[in-house]
């Protein structure tokens, strides 16, 4: 069975601090991954999406980045935390592409910038 | 542009009485729906999607929604709901060949024993 991993749990960090969240997919091959950010009392939005190793494409600018080290690792990461940055963040995946494609997300790691 | 509307922040019902859900959506073209249900401290989890034909889908948990394309809406309803139906409840919707998903705010349900 496939499961999805994400670290930290929670992450309480300065401002202008560096940031690594990570996630890891096991049990699925050449999976489609996601990061999605949720600000407190804000809706969900896909900040980046990866087809394949090495490769990401990003969908929202918000001083981040991500990258794709592995088949099975999805990595979102800063160097200078904002403020802005507080929220819950998300990782998914999905076998197929497209906007029928179903995908199944994370537990999510909550971070509070101060 | 594609975009979701969850009018209610909040609705609170009994335990065993009906629910309904709002979701509104704009989209040029007929849109992939999904409702996703997120309980305290863990990740999203897809209760139903609408892809084409018959508007009523059935989902996980005695959950089901009604595709409506004249009222631009897609309302998750649920006959009885029991108090383990408190949650978070997420409207969302993607089209055409990228796999954006676009979210409503989400409505928090709680159930009243």
């Amino acid at each position: 069975a496939q499961t999805i991993h994400q670290w930290p749990v929670a992450e309480i960090k300065a401002v202008g601090s560096p940031l690594s969240l990570g996630c890891t997919i096991k049990g699925k091959s050449s999976p489609n991954l996601y990061w999605y950010w949720q600000a407190t009392g804000g809706t969900l939005q896909q900040l980046f999406y990866s087809i394949t190793v090495g490769q990401v494409e990003s969908v929202v600018q918000l001083n981040l980045s991500a990258s794709r080290p592995k088949d099975d690792q999805f990595i979102l990461s800063t160097e200078k935390l904002l403020l802005s940055h507080s929220g819950f963040y998300l990782c998914a995946w999905s076998l197929a592409w497209g906007g029928a494609a179903e995908q199944f997300f994370g537990p999510g790691t909550r971070l509070t910038v101060l | 542009a594609q975009s979701v509307t969850q009018p209610d922040a909040r609705v609170t019902v009994s335990e065993g009485a009906s629910l309904q859900l709002r979701c509104k959506y704009s989209y040029s073209a007929t849109p992939y729906l999904f409702w996703y249900v997120q309980y305290p401290r863990q990740g999203l989890q897809l209760l139903l999607k609408y892809y084409s034909g018959d508007p009523v889908v059935q989902g996980v948990n005695s959950f089901e929604a009604e595709f409506s394309k004249s009222n631009s809406s897609f309302h998750l309803q649920k006959a009885s709901v029991h108090w383990s139906d408190s949650a978070v409840y997420f409207c969302a919707l993607s089209g055409g060949s990228n796999a954006k998903l676009t979210f409503g705010k989400g409505t928090k349900l709680s159930v009243k024993s």
